[in-house]
């Protein structure tokens, strides 16, 4: 399997509940990053976290990451419409490794 | 201003024929990525070009890819005897300095189906 694997791979959630995604990897990493993409555009960068962080604050954003358990997470607080995305996360290495992704649909 | 730029947005392609896709990166960005990104699945990492430096082509599927970048400025990827498993899109990243540490920006991508 391959490094930065999300879960779940589907979300679908109301306006102003709260979206968490869940990203794994497998080897140590320099540091973690989470992009989103709305359809048909480009990646956006949204966060990195460094592998000597814990958590993160952007905004509506919090990322955190357990090293210890090779994990991190990605919260999105009071959703939007907006925000519906699919969102990846890529751990860095020497070489950026991106997983498949989450879908986030956020229902108006 | 300007972010990453790619051309074309699209492309369609017949089996066997060769393509090449450009890429503009944000000015004085010494680094520049290549990425495929298949439906449905992540990015796959091509080739990284940094400054002066000899190209990480360890990505490269097949010896049919290949990439060139003059000096710091526009990147093209060739692909020859297209397939249709080349049918993806292909996004274009640059960024400031050392890959390590430093956020990327992407470029919109091509999207490149082979019939």
């Amino acid at each position: 399997s391959q490094q930065g694997e999300e879960d779940p791979q589907a979300l679908s959630i109301q306006e102003g509940e709260n979206a968490t995604m869940n990203c794994s990897y497998k080897t140590s990493i320099n540091n973690l990053q989470w992009y989103r993409q709305n359809s048909g555009r480009g990646l956006v960068h949204l966060i990195l976290i460094r592998s000597n962080e814990r958590e993160k604050h952007s905004g509506r954003l919090r990322v955190t990451l357990d090293t210890s358990k090779k994990s991190s997470s990605l919260l999105i607080t009071a959703s939007r419409a907006a925000d519906t995305a699919s969102y990846f996360c890529a751990t860095d290495n020497g070489k950026l490794t991106f997983g498949q992704g989450t879908i986030l649909t956020v229902h108006p | 201003g300007a972010g990453v730029s790619q051309s074309p947005s699209n492309k369609v392609t017949e089996k066997g024929k060769d393509v090449e896709l450009r890429c503009d990166p944000i000015s004085g960005h010494t680094a520049l990525y290549w990425y495929r990104q298949r439906l449905g699945q992540g990015l796959e990492f091509l080739i990284y070009f940094q400054g002066n430096s000899a190209p990480d082509k360890s990505g490269l599927p097949s010896d049919r890819f290949s990439a060139e970048r003059t000096g710091e400025s526009v990147s093209t990827l060739t692909i020859q005897r297209t397939q249709q498993e080349d049918s993806a899109v292909y996004l274009c990243a640059s960024s400031h300095r050392d890959r390590l540490q430093e956020t990327q920006y992407f470029g919109p991508g091509t999207r490149l189906l082979v019939l």
